[in-house]
């Protein structure tokens, strides 16, 4: 079953706008993760906040976790054609075999 | 080098065929998973090994059988597939299995017919 939800499941917007996406979960977990996705291509790791950080940095992107309302987000400011792909959240359980377990991912469009 | 590389790129097999996806990595990562993607759905998980011994089968159909031979490689065994397990494999490597990041292949593109 999938861990995590996001929404929206669509995003569209012009560049040099901000994109924001977010995450549900619903158990404990150690860590989250953002990965990216073009079209048809592996994932890349983009950021990983642990459970006991809160906010996180990195170049254009910006991650919070709240994990006593289970939610995560992902700002990308200042988006570009390129940031184009589908953005998943993944969490990493802490009970059972350490695994990640992926979000149903957000579709993002950046318009030129 | 921080590359994961997945071959063949596409496969098309039909039913009664017998193929191998490939999958290698030289960053000395001791974990490798299998996932399966489906169109417009996240990633799944299949098979993770972890120091070359399977430590977690998602409850995959036997048709599908993965192997580790050494540490920088994993296949996947296909035989006797059916359409709806056309879909992308890719295959990921992380450092251990204590939740780090995963370095995803590019994938292989598999169609059944």
């Amino acid at each position: 079953s999938q861990q995590g939800e996001e929404d929206p499941q669509a995003l569209s917007i012009q560049e040099g706008e901000n994109a924001t996406m977010n995450c549900s979960y619903k158990t404990s977990i150690n860590n989250l993760q953002w990965y990216r996705q073009n079209s048809g291509r592996g994932l890349v790791h983009l950021i990983l906040i642990r459970s006991n950080e809160r906010e996180k940095h990195s170049g254009r992107l910006r991650v919070t976790l709240d994990t006593s309302k289970k939610s995560s987000s992902l700002l990308i400011t200042a988006s570009r054609a390129a940031d184009t792909a589908s953005y998943f959240c993944a969490t990493v359980i802490i009970q059972g075999a350490q695994k990640l377990v992926f979000g149903q991912g957000t579709r993002l469009t950046i318009n030129p | 080098d921080t590359e994961v590389t997945q071959t063949p790129k596409h496969l098309v097999m039909g039913m009664t065929n017998k193929k191998s996806l490939k999958c290698e990595q030289h960053m000395g990562h001791r974990a490798m998973y299998w996932y399966k993607q489906k169109a417009k759905k996240p990633p799944e998980l299949m098979f993770v090994y972890s120091y070359e011994k399977l430590s977690i089968n998602e409850s995959v159909p036997s048709r599908f059988s993965p192997e580790c031979p050494n540490s920088s490689l994993l296949n996947l065994h296909l035989h006797a597939l059916q359409p709806e397990d056309s879909a992308l494999y890719l295959c990921a490597s992380s450092q251990d299995l204590v939740g780090n990041e995963q370095f995803f292949g590019p994938g292989t593109r598999l169609t059944v017919l």
